[in-house]
């Protein structure tokens, strides 16, 4: 079993939903990562947290530490929005550099 | 900043060939990782550095694969030889941790692999 786990791994909408995608993970972490990776490969940070919630604009990032879950939500979702979305987790204990990745959902929004 | 560099964007070798990928981090930061990304197992850590000194090389697949960093703002990534499994994103990552934070990874725009 993957130590970090996401669902789904194929999501479509259409334009104007509301997105959520889920992230689950078995370690101890100091900290939850959600990355963005466009279809041109690039990959951004979006968002780091380790309690609580975050908000970017129309992304917002939830993080549940007890039930050592992850939900990062998408407002009006728009055809930009299409990307492959990652989780990764921040272990701790020695390198909490190091990060475990999920395997990332594929999002599309069409218009 | 002009982010993490990676040279080259796209390689395409023939196997048995050696391979050098490279990557210039962000100024000041102390954190570098290399990554190796396929569809079939997604993203995966191969090595970090901090302060130019390898960490973790555990995600290092085999002794084809070496890794250097010879100063603060250089690595390379070196493939001797390199085989069609090898095919692959490579990704470049650098960050600056103060002590007891993690902070955000900066990723390079990757290197393209084809291992013909």
């Amino acid at each position: 079993k993957n130590e970090v786990e996401q669902s789904p791994q194929n999501l479509t909408a259409q334009e104007g939903e509301f997105i959520t995608i889920n992230c689950s993970y078995s370690v101890g972490i100091s900290a939850l990562h959600w990355l963005q990776q466009h279809p041109g490969g690039g990959i951004v940070s979006l968002f780091m947290l380790s309690s609580g919630k975050k908000k970017h604009g129309r992304l917002i990032a939830t993080i549940n530490i007890q039930e050592k879950h992850s939900s990062l939500h998408i407002t009006a979702s728009h055809p930009r929005d299409s990307a492959v979305y990652i989780c990764a987790v921040s272990s701790v204990g020695g390198a909490t550099n190091k990060l475990i990745f999920g395997t990332g959902t594929l999002l599309a929004v069409q218009p | 900043d002009a982010g993490v560099i990676q040279s080259p964007r796209h390689e395409v070798t023939e196997m048995g060939q050696e391979v050098t990928l490279r990557c210039k981090p962000i100024s000041g930061h102390d954190y570098l990782f290399w990554y190796r990304q396929t569809m079939m197992r997604g993203l995966e850590l191969l090595i970090y550095f901090n302060n130019n000194v390898p960490i973790d090389d555990s995600g290092m697949p085999e002794d084809r694969f070496s890794a250097k960093m010879p100063n603060a703002s250089f690595s390379t990534l070196k493939i001797q030889p390199s085989e069609p499994r090898d095919s692959a994103v490579y990704f470049c990552a650098s960050s600056f941790r103060l002590a007891g934070y993690t902070d955000t990874q900066y990723f390079g725009p990757g290197t393209r692999l084809t291992v013909l």
